[in-house]
């Protein structure tokens, strides 16, 4: 299966610049696809296809990267971007997920 | 507007099956592969499977043996069976809606509250 790696926390100050990364263990071409889950919620999907907003999201989300290397940037952070962010590949069987980057915002 | 709720038994007992159902409202299933995907405390969020707008399905090898996904189109419901259950499969079950493209364009635009399963005895 595919191992999608992600840092396990970060914390950032609002107004800040956050970036999420995420590496697969194998290429994923760029089928690779972003959600943001708070507590207690289900998760939401932000980006998909590496690069391209899912609607209704802020223009605060972008995302970039292709292959193995992916990344996830919040700019400017907000305190209601407290969550935690996942990363999901869909190019090879099965799919899977990342173990999500705990955002902290101080 | 998409909605999808999940519903089903809070509490399974070892060695048991896991029914659960997810009714949706606002498109038709018949247009667009549902799926399931769990969020467990020892594994994180693991896709099991998903059936399409035509009605046949694909698994994860993880769950195929004991999975089971099938839908009622008639009442706009989709259904996850999992026999077997151990206390490993305790924890969040989701019915989401997958939007598709060409290969590999498969993500998850709307998802159900979740269902909180718990195996014991």
């Amino acid at each position: 299966d595919t191992v999608l790696t992600q840092s396990p926390a970060l914390a950032v100050s609002p107004g800040e610049r956050v970036s999420i990364s995420c590496r697969a263990s194998e290429g994923v071409n760029s089928y690779m696809h972003w959600y943001q889950q708070k507590p207690g919620q289900q998760p939401k999907l932000l980006i998909y296809k590496a690069s391209n907003l899912a609607s209704g999201v802020p223009a605060r989300f972008s995302g970039s990267g292709s292959g193995t290397d992916f990344t996830l940037t919040i700019d400017p952070v907000e305190a209601d971007d407290t969550a935690t962010y996942f990363c999901q590949q869909s190019w090879n069987d099965p799919f899977t997920f990342g173990s999500g980057t705990k955002l902290e915002i101080k | 507007q998409v909605q999808l709720k999940e519903t089903g038994p809070g509490l399974v007992q070892p060695t048991q099956t896991l029914s659960i159902t997810c009714t949706v409202s606002g498109f038709s299933l018949t247009s667009y592969y549902m799926q399931w995907v769990r969020q467990t405390p020892g594994k994180g969020l693991e896709w099991m499977g998903f059936i399409r707008s035509g009605g046949s399905t694909e698994y994860n090898s993880e769950f195929k043996s004991r999975l089971s996904i099938s839908r009622d189109t008639s009442k706009n419901q989709v259904f996850l069976k999992m026999n077997s259950l151990k206390t490993e499969d305790t924890g969040v079950y989701y019915c989401a809606r997958v939007y598709t493209e060409a290969k590999g364009g498969y993500y998850f635009d709307y998802w159900g509250q979740g269902v909180m399963v718990t195996v014991s005895s």
